[in-house]
């Protein structure tokens, strides 16, 4: 299966870290990507290839992995950072996915 | 500057066909690596991957609405189609097309503002 399952919601005290996770079979071969997205906006690319930040995303966003398991966390979070995420990734016949998304509030 | 610009109706009925246009520059499909995708969003919920064409055109499609989805591209004006059969209240949505790159990742590092399509009588 190529699915990527998130956890609906998370909370998070300003300041303080979160992490968000991106389950699913097609990451123990493949990378998982990360985007963001405000409310009416395009979505926005916050980490690639699993870890790599692209140019102008913050140092407090980070990516890592574990098994089937992908991982973003974000270090001291910001009140700009609530937004909704979500993984993305590509399965064995060169297809994507996205995962089901995770609600980020920074209270 | 990479720019993307989806174009298309905004209220199609249900059984029409939707075609939607990907317009974009900073790139060209003439480099090697280089693909767009289109990927949509219904009210309130996530994004779900559709279809991919790459610069060689190999072309991705998702399983469950493969049978619908044609995407292809016209090189010299940069743009990509993607056409969707049998339209259905259920794909009103939000479309949006990005770039991605063989060989780099699944990612889509610029993406188009999206367009949204009703689909209604």
């Amino acid at each position: 299966s190529s699915e990527l399952t998130q956890d609906p919601a998370v909370s998070v005290a300003l300041g303080q870290t979160v992490r968000i996770t991106c389950q699913g079979d097609s990451l123990r071969n493949y990378h998982a990507s990360w985007y963001q997205q405000k409310p009416g906006r395009a979505p926005v690319l916050v980490i690639y290839g699993e870890k790599n930040r692209p140019s102008g995303i913050p140092d407090r966003f980070s990516g890592s992995s574990l098994g089937n398991t992908a991982s973003l966390t974000i270090t001291g979070a910001q009140a700009e950072d609530e937004a909704d995420y979500y993984c993305n990734s590509r399965d064995s016949s060169g297809n994507h996915v996205f995962g089901t998304g995770t609600k980020v509030t920074v209270l | 500057q990479i720019t993307l610009k989806e174009s298309g109706p905004t209220l199609v009925k249900p059984t029409q066909t939707l075609t939607l246009t990907c317009t974009f520059s900073g790139f060209s499909f003439i480099s090697s690596g280089v693909g767009v995708g289109w990927i949509r969003q219904p009210p309130g919920k996530a994004l779900e991957w559709l279809a991919l064409i790459y610069w060689d055109e190999d072309k991705r499609y998702s399983p469950s609405l493969k049978s619908r989805l044609t995407i292809t591209k016209d090189t010299p004006k940069n743009q990509v189609v993607l056409t969707m059969t049998d339209m259905d209240p259920v794909d009103t949505a939000t479309y949006y097309c990005a770039r991605t790159i063989y060989g780099s990742g699944s990612h889509y590092d610029y993406w188009g503002q999206g367009t949204l399509v009703t689909v209604s009588s």
